[in-house]
């Protein structure tokens, strides 16, 4: 099955500066690639995603980058705010988006000094 | 994107005891999965609900110990039986709508204590 490896584990930056998590996964098939925030006590939320047909995605200040051929995306933050403190969790499936359940990466804790 | 309403949000049970955990989406949706969050750990597929026929279990969980229902297209329950210790967790149901690519949204969660 799908394996998807996460780095780095934990992350510390100023506030503005500018953070980058990476994801690698195992299956060539996988096509679908969101990425989720979880503030502490809070469920999963979907923050940006990417298909595989696409290489970058933006929204705002947060961004995707997909390399198929390596099989690895990355999530970049710009101008990083105290509130974006949270854990991320990188996905990946295959098949039709919703259809097929994802497997998580093992998250990444971001704190984001004032 | 749909209301998932996941209850209890948490509880305390005794060990050998059972919980049973209720999702309830306020729209029709396709699909539905139950995943389990260990305190400080990603998140691990427990079993896709399938709508009028048996759950399909991920490697490690089985029926016996993960009951789950689903009768229609917006609700579905999962019991976790014989509470051990082990099983002190965040149970999280999530949803996928019906109708193309719409990503995967999840509920509150419940927060199993097994004492």
């Amino acid at each position: 099955g799908e394996n998807v490896e996460q780095h780095p584990s934990t992350l510390s930056v100023q506030e503005g500066d500018s953070a980058v998590i990476k994801c690698t996964y195992s299956d060539s098939a996988s096509n679908y690639f969101p990425w989720y925030k979880q503030e502490l006590g809070k469920r999963p939320q979907l923050i940006i995603d990417i298909r595989s047909n696409v290489g970058e995605k933006k929204d705002q200040r947060i961004a995707v980058t997909l390399n198929k051929t390596a099989k690895h995306f990355s999530l970049h933050i710009t101008e990083t705010q105290p509130e974006d403190s949270a854990v991320y969790f990188c996905a990946a499936s295959k098949g039709d988006t919703g259809r097929r359940a994802l497997t998580f990466g093992s998250g990444t804790r971001l704190q984001v000094q004032p | 994107s749909a209301v998932i309403s996941q209850k209890p949000s948490r509880d305390i049970c005794q060990r050998g005891t059972s919980l049973t955990i209720q999702c309830q989406v306020d729209s029709q949706v396709t699909m539905m999965f139950w995943y389990r969050q260990q305190p400080g750990q990603s998140l691990t597929l427990i079993a896709t609900a399938n709508q009028g026929s048996e759950a399909t279990y991920e490697s490690g969980f089985v029926i016996d110990k993960f009951p789950i229902s689903r009768p229609n297209l917006t609700f579905s329950t999962l019991t976790v039986s014989n509470l051990s210790p082990e099983d002190s967790s965040i149970y999280l149901c999530s949803v996928s709508q019906t109708g193309g690519n719409s990503p995967l949204h999840f509920g509150n969660g419940t927060r199993l204590t097994v004492t």
